[in-house]
């Protein structure tokens, strides 16, 4: 049981350039969430999906496209990278309801150039 | 507008009970309390929560006021690795627009010293 697994766990990209963060999880969650967090900053909600084929937006999804093609994975895209973006993105999942706390992942430290 | 006051920093010597307070004066009926952390560098990770009575779990206790405008987190006895920061978050109990987003806000760093 890998709980909440994200994929790179590092990654440099130069502006413009494109990429996916990959999340998947094994716990048979139905909710799942992007989460970016900056230095000295909250942790702030990009986009989150309750149920394979649905995604929505949440407070800062510009820039960012989001795919749940599958219950278990949560792909988080960036068409077009600016350096705004750098960040470290958090993936997590939950049970459905909000009685229920969130599983994170390690999370994605992102730096575009 | 935070919804939620913590102070931004405490200490506990290692051992002892740490107990982290939180303000949430403008908290409505059916919005829940929960705690959270984050150890430097990691994702976050849940800890507990509550709507009106106390709560424990193995990992700690949940103290909230008979108004629920303020709740205590207590880790009954602190050892360095539970250095980290923590978070109060204020989050509805339905299921709908708005009540997705947890809303993380500066939270309260914790050190435990030995």
């Amino acid at each position: 049981n890998a709980g909440v697994t994200q994929t790179p766990k590092f990654r440099v990209l130069k502006t413009g350039q494109s990429m996916t963060l990959l999340c998947a999880q094994d716990m048979n969650h139905e909710y799942m969430y992007w989460y970016r967090q900056d230095p000295g900053m909250g942790l702030r909600l990009i986009h989150y999906s309750v149920g394979e084929g649905t995604t929505a937006k949440g407070e800062v999804p510009d820039g960012y496209n989001v795919s749940r093609l599958k219950k278990q994975n949560f792909l988080l895209g960036l068409e077009s990278a600016a350096p705004s973006q750098t960040s470290v993105y958090f993936c997590a999942s939950s049970y459905a309801g909000t009685r229920y706390g969130y599983t994170f992942g390690s999370g994605t430290r992102l730096t575009v150039v | 507008d935070a919804k939620t006051t913590q102070p931004p920093s405490m200490d506990c010597a290692e051992g002892r009970a740490a107990n982290l307070p939180c303000n949430h004066s403008t908290i409505s009926g059916n919005e829940y309390v929960y705690w959270y952390r984050q150890i430097h560098s990691q994702g976050p990770q849940y800890i507990i929560h509550g709507l009106k009575n106390n709560e424990t779990n193995e990992m700690a206790s949940l103290i909230i006021t008979e108004d629920r405008k303020s709740s205590t987190l207590i880790l009954p006895h602190a050892t360095l690795r539970d250095t980290a920061v923590y978070y109060c978050i204020v989050r509805p109990a339905y299921s709908g627009a708005g009540s997705y987003q947890l809303t993380f806000g500066k939270g309260t760093k914790l050190s435990v010293i030995p």
